[in-house]
């Protein structure tokens, strides 16, 4: 990929409210897809990733992302947010062919709002 | 099975000196990443190691540089080092050759002074 863009370097949102996440990226050849999530103070963890098959990926703690190809989009969406998901995501993005290289976005910082 | 470990956890040098952060995988994983994390850049790739290879590179001065050993254990050196270099030093580790979800170590935080 040639680059990936979060657009949003914070999103502020109460508990309870659904929240989305945008990650967007440029490339002209297949790709792979992730949503690592980091939480205070510890290293970076996978949440969910697109590799082939449904477009829609689910985590086990109730995010979920879709891989829209014309809008080059992997965007991770959650109903309802609770305190405990406060963290910082980073979308991952690595081309076909690119011996498996993870382009990284900015990453967003989801702030939870009591 | 043990999570991808690294140390030192913390470490203050000064400006002008070396150091070497040292990082081992989860055991059977064969590649293993370095990346650079700060407020300002965000999260950024400096290197991949596979079978004691470097496979991939980021855009980073020669002051950086790394190794893997035959165990799988990766270091990362960086010389002369700048103020600019403090940061959250983060190892990832991965099964094998191909599209494999990275593990991420808890980091090494440098503060250069």
């Amino acid at each position: 990929a040639q680059s990936v863009t979060q657009l949003d370097s914070q999103v502020p949102v109460f508990e309870e409210a659904p929240v989305e996440l945008r990650c967007n990226y440029s490339s002209s050849v297949s790709v792979y897809l992730f949503w690592y999530v980091q939480y205070p103070n510890q290293g970076l963890q996978l949440l969910l990733k697109y590799l082939s098959g449904s477009t829609l990926v689910e985590s086990i703690n109730g995010f979920e992302a879709e891989f829209n190809k014309s809008q080059t989009s992997f965007h991770l969406r959650k109903p309802s947010v609770h305190i405990s998901d406060t963290a910082e995501y980073f979308c991952a993005v690595s081309e076909q062919g690119s011996n498996y290289q993870l382009i990284w976005g900015a990453g967003t910082k989801l702030i939870i709002k009591p | 099975k043990a999570g991808v470990t690294q140390t030192p956890r913390y470490l203050i040098k000064t400006r002008g000196q070396q150091v070497t952060l040292s990082c081992s995988p989860i055991s059977g994983h064969r590649s293993v990443s370095w990346y650079q994390q700060t407020p300002g850049q965000g999260l950024q790739f400096l290197f991949e190691y596979f079978s004691e290879t470097q496979r991939n590179k980021g855009n980073f001065p020669g002051r950086f540089s790394g190794r893997q050993f035959s165990n799988s254990r990766s270091e990362m050196n960086v010389s002369t080092l700048e103020l600019g270099d403090s940061a959250l030093y983060l190892c990832a580790s991965s099964k094998a050759d191909g599209i494999e979800t990275q593990y991420f170590g808890p980091g090494t935080r440098l503060l250069v002074l």
